[in-house]
């Protein structure tokens, strides 16, 4: 496996369901990210982990709870989710530097829907 | 926080011609400029990128110029190809030496053979 990989690639979740969304990037960076692209809407950044530690969480829902348990994998684990949480969620990883312009390589996303 | 618009939102382009897309950003500390082109099914791809530092760059039949007094900065695409056909996103960092990024809306690129 190659970039920034992400499981399962769709899912549909009633809204009382428990699961998760898995990233694994394999590209030696230090920083994930899950951004939330909806249609017609700029993508929205949720989570930022720079060396495994959580530095961004952007007024996200408590039903998203993110988990990085190293700088290869980041996972999202979503509870209790609504209607209009059904969206692609895009994980991206990144090398983080001092110059502050670093590429940022996705993953295919995972199409949410729920129900 | 950044603010970045982008447009168009839609444009349709006979292959061949060129295609502008632009965009204008609100924090004059950001330093990092990068394009995304996603294609359907697939996260957005890295395209071209350029730094405060300079004014225009070139990637073949790809170039973005940047204006840092007016805080723009555009994408051209010349001798377009139905391959191009995609959603392209503008984004800028969040201040200077920042590695989150801020993106537009997107542009829905059409290239009619």
């Amino acid at each position: 496996e190659t970039g920034v990989t992400q499981t399962p690639r769709h899912l549909v979740m009633g809204m009382t369901n428990k699961k998760s969304l898995k990233c694994e990037q394999h590209l030696g960076h230090n920083a994930m990210y899950w951004y939330k692209q909806s249609a017609k809407k700029p993508l929205e950044l949720m989570f930022v982990y720079n060396f495994k530690e959580q530095t961004e969480n952007n007024s996200v829902p408590s039903r998203f709870s993110p988990e990085c348990p190293n700088s290869s994998h980041l996972f999202l684990h979503l509870h209790t989710l609504q209607p209009e949480d059904s969206a692609l969620y895009l994980c991206a990883s990144s090398l983080v530097s001092g110059s502050g312009s670093n590429e940022q390589f996705f993953g295919p996303g995972t199409r949410l829907t729920v129900l | 926080g950044e603010n970045v618009e982008q447009h168009p939102s839609t444009l349709s382009v006979q292959e061949g011609d060129s295609a502008v897309i632009k965009c204008t950003y609100s924090d004059s500390a950001s330093n990092y400029f990068p394009w995304y082109k996603q294609e359907l099914g697939k996260g957005p791809q890295l395209i071209i990128d350029i730094r405060s530092n300079v004014g225009e760059k070139k990637d073949q039949r790809i170039a973005v110029t940047l204006n840092k007094t007016a805080k723009h900065f555009s994408l051209h695409i010349t001798e377009t190809q139905p391959e191009d056909s995609a959603v392209y996103f503008c984004a800028a960092n969040s201040g200077a030496g920042s590695y989150q990024l801020t993106f537009g809306k997107g542009t829905k690129l059409s290239v009619i053979p």
